[in-house]
Parts: C-alpha cells; structure tokens; sequence
C-alpha cells in the first residue's frame, strides 16, 4: 500500500539552527500538507500545498517557516531559527482531489528536539 | 474558522462498547472525520461521513447529524489494540485540510 514517508525520524538540533524536514507523498497525491502535534496535545495545521504554491497556512506558520516542493517527489518543510518551542512531532500528510480528498494520509512523523 | 469539542478519555473493558462524541462549529462543513493515532504513531483514517447517518465499518461506526452540528464514533466488541487517542476532524471550507479535535484517549483495560 502506497504511504507517505518521512525523514528524520528524529532530530535533535540547537536553538537558532535550521532544520529541514522530508517527505515523500504518495505519489498520485496533489495536495501536500504539514501538520505538527506538541507532545500530548492536538494535530494541528501548519501549511497546505497544491499546484507548487502555499494554498492556506496557519498563525503557526509565520516567517520562520518555508515549504518547497524541489523536485517532483520530495516535499520540504524548512525551520529558519529554531525555537524552543518549535520542539514537536511533525506530521507530513497527503490527499487526492475530489472527494477522496477528505481522507488525508499522514507519514509516520519527524520528531524534532531543539536544546 | 473551525473548532470541536470531544470528551478527553474514556476507559472501559475489552469486550465493551465506547461512544465518542464529537460536536463542531465551523465557517463552512464538509464532513466528519475520523483517525485513530497510537502514542507516538501517525494519525490514520478510521471514517467519514459526508452526509447524515450511520457509516459502517467493520466493528467501528461513525455518525452524523449535521442539523445538530454532531457526530460520534462507535466502538464495539473493544479489544486491548483498541486504545489509542481519537480525533475528530472537519474540512476546511476553501481548502481540503483538516482542522482536529483535542483528541479522546480510549483505555481499554482486562
């Protein structure tokens, strides 16, 4: 079964510092999406992608944060400065057109630390 | 924008029946979702309901009145794998993302 792949698994990176995390849609899928989840709390909505430009983001996507589709498989959510705060479980989805678009199908996420 | 509300946790046997209600307020509705995430895992999808009435699948069950801005998940014949965290989610009103709900831990204890 097609799934949505994502890397790191885990990373620890210090304040200030940029990360990048990857991912791989299922590769029929048009809309791209990252979600993030604090420890014990909600999903919650970052950013939404389609025909390679930013179809909706959240408050929580402010400057600090970027998307890119750079080729024609991966899909890049881009941290500038990290923060403290930034520490969470980032959660990579995608979803077909039309009405099978209301199921989104999410990767097994890419935690990240920041000290 | 949209925001939902449904119960924190629920424990109950192995062999029980859990209900999950979920009630929403949104700008603009698209369906009810719902996903089931084990701690640590991703969100995976269990149903939707697009439409009111009873979605079935297989010892789980999802419903919706749209009338009352409402839905929940069934859970029947509980099993220990069972327990995990439930969100209810709706669609945006111009876009196909998902805004969830604060999640429902369900603890299935022997």
């Amino acid at each position: 079964e097609p799934e949505v792949t994502q890397t790191p698994s885990h990373q620890v990176t210090q304040m200030g510092q940029e990360v990048i995390l990857r991912c791989v849609p299922i590769s029929n899928h048009l809309y791209f999406y990252w979600y993030r989840q604090i420890l014990g709390q909600k999903v919650e909505f970052l950013v939404s992608f389609y025909n390679n430009e930013i179809s909706e983001k959240s408050e929580i996507f402010d400057d600090q944060f970027s998307v890119e589709r750079p080729d024609g498989s991966n899909f890049t959510l881009k941290i500038r400065s990290t923060k403290l705060e930034d520490s969470a479980m980032y959660f990579c989805a995608s979803s077909p057109t039309g009405n099978s678009g209301n199921t989104i199908y999410f990767g097994e996420g890419s935690w990240l630390t920041v000290v | 924008g949209q925001s939902l509300e449904q119960p924190s946790e629920v424990t109950a046997v192995e062999g029980a029946i859990v209900q999950i209600n979920c009630t929403y307020q949104t700008s603009g509705f698209y369906g009810l979702s719902w996903y089931q995430q084990h701690d640590g895992g991703a969100p995976t999808f269990l149903s939707y309901n697009g439409l009111d009435g009873l979605e079935e699948t297989g010892r789980f069950s999802s419903f919706l009145s749209r009338s009352d801005s409402y839905g929940y998940l069934l859970l029947q014949e509980l099993q220990m794998k069972d327990s995990a965290s439930y969100f209810c989610a709706v669609r945006g009103p111009n876009d196909y993302k998902l805004s969830f709900g604060a999640g429902t831990t369900v603890t299935v204890r022997a």
